[in-house]
């Protein structure tokens, strides 16, 4: 069964600094994988997606991906971080063990603290 | 071009009522998938339709749960008998097409809680 691992509930960084948010997956099969953010009491918007293209993937807002296969990881990053950047963020798998549904397996959450 | 739209966006039931979440895809979706986000949790599926079609149901709970999609209307996620344990917030999202590729488009969600 296909699943992700997000390493840390809780990120803390300072206004400028990177923001590295962490996300294993486990998988049988090539993944399609995804990142999420979630503002408070709103709904989930797409960052960025891993559809097995290009490994590194440039998302909204200045995100990117990296798809390490050798690593089984699928990192996000942002070179500045922005207080607006303040957020819950998703790592999800397309579960692809379940025919072509496209249902999404999605990891814990990291919240991102950005402090002035 | 609206987004997803779900209503009520908060809903207070109490033991034992009936809760009913609408969701409107975005215009030209016929794909709608429901999860459901518990506190400290993160969101987990629980269900795949489209237009008239359950396709993927294995997230429901096996009780009290039912979810429709028909030719004409929103989405309903119906609960039946709601219980304390049922207080979550329910995002659906929609696609366009539905394959493991398509990006889903969420809306607000319907923040659930049972007295």
């Amino acid at each position: 069964a296909q699943s992700v691992t997000q390493l840390g509930s809780h990120v803390s960084v300072s206004e400028g600094a990177l923001v590295l948010l962490r996300c294993n997956y486990s998988s049988s099969v090539p993944p399609y994988l995804f990142w999420y953010v979630q503002y408070p009491n709103q709904g989930l918007q797409l960052l960025l997606k891993y559809t097995s293209a290009a490994t590194l993937v440039k998302g909204i807002n200045g995100f990117e991906a990296e798809f390490k296969k050798s690593e089984t990881s699928f990192h996000l990053t942002k070179p500045s971080a922005h207080m607006s950047d303040a957020a819950e963020y998703f790592c999800a798998v397309s579960d692809r063990d379940s025919g072509n549904t496209g249902k999404l397996i999605f990891g814990q959450g990291t919240t991102l603290q950005v402090k002035p | 071009n609206a987004g997803v739209m779900q209503n009520p966006r908060h809903l207070v039931r109490r033991r034992g009522q009936e809760a009913r979440l609408r969701c409107s895809p975005m215009k030209g979706h016929s794909h709608v998938y429901w999860y459901r986000q518990l506190p400290e949790e993160g969101l987990k599926f629980m269900v795949y339709l489209q237009k008239e079609n359950i396709i993927d149901e294995s997230g429901m709970p096996k009780e009290r749960f039912s979810a429709e999609f028909p030719k004409e209307g929103p989405s309903i996620l119906r609960i039946q008998q709601v219980v304390r344990g049922d207080s979550a917030a329910y995002f659906c999202a929609s696609s366009p097409a539905g394959s493991r590729t398509d990006t889903q488009y969420f809306g607000p969600g319907t923040r659930l809680t049972v007295l």
